[in-house]
């Protein structure tokens, strides 16, 4: 099973802050990675797949970069709604999902 | 307009059954490939299992926690997908969601959601 290491594990910024998130694969993926946000009590939402592709609707002050095993997030400039957990996932080897990051006001 | 609404989730023993259902609306379901997400109070995500499209054959994979326990079923005529559950145990307990799946290549990756089910197991 491909494992993937997200960090931190919570990253305290302030809005207007850019966030920048890891995502680390136990083997190659490829580019056949994706990212979630999930905000409490809500089912997650694409923001990013394969990689660097933003999904509908997206924002541009999201995106993302990497390719094989070490992956990036980034927000540009943080909005009052991104306050969220935000995954990654990985559809080269079954699918999996990393631990998530918790994006928190500082 | 695609939406997933999950309905089934409850409270059941362990050793227990429960079936789940996902009804779609605004895409048909059979073209598409669907999944079962789930995740446990305060965790993660982890894909439960998946069913291809019709053109890809309609197999079905699953996560090691639930292979031979879980079976994932679709019905053309409600447009409605199933997850049965056997053989449940307390660790099964999250909220489960359906989702569509999208992407050339091996797996797909999971682009609209429902809104989720609770299936809490317990004695």
């Amino acid at each position: 099973e491909i494992v993937l290491t997200q960090s931190p594990a919570t990253l305290s910024l302030s809005p207007g802050d850019r966030a920048t998130l890891s995502c680390r694969a136990s083997q190659s993926v490829s580019s056949y990675l994706a990212w979630y946000q999930q905000k409490p009590g809500q089912a997650p939402r694409l923001l990013i797949y394969d990689a660097s592709s933003r999904a509908t609707g997206i924002p541009a002050r999201f995106s993302g970069s990497g390719s094989g095993t070490d992956f990036t997030l980034t927000i540009s400039s943080l909005e009052p709604e991104d306050f969220a957990v935000y995954y990654c996932q990985q559809r080269s080897n079954w699918l999996t999902f990393g631990g998530g990051t918790k994006v928190e006001i500082k | 307009e695609v939406q997933l609404e999950e309905s089934g989730g409850g409270l059941v023993k362990p050793g227990g059954s429960l079936t789940l259902s996902c009804a779609a609306s605004g895409f048909t379901l059979n073209k598409d490939w669907m999944s079962w997400v789930r995740q446990a109070p305060g965790k993660g995500l982890e894909c439960v299992g998946r069913i291809k499209s019709e053109l890809h054959g309609g197999a079905t994979a699953y996560g090691a926690p639930v292979e031979g326990r879980f079976t994932i079923l679709r019905d053309d005529s409600k447009n409605t997908l199933y997850l049965q559950m056997n053989s449940l145990k307390t660790e099964d307990t999250a909220v489960y969601y359906c989702a569509t799946m999208r992407g050339r290549g091996p797996e797909g990756h999971f682009d609209y959601w429902g809104r989720g089910t609770l299936v809490t197991v317990s004695s």
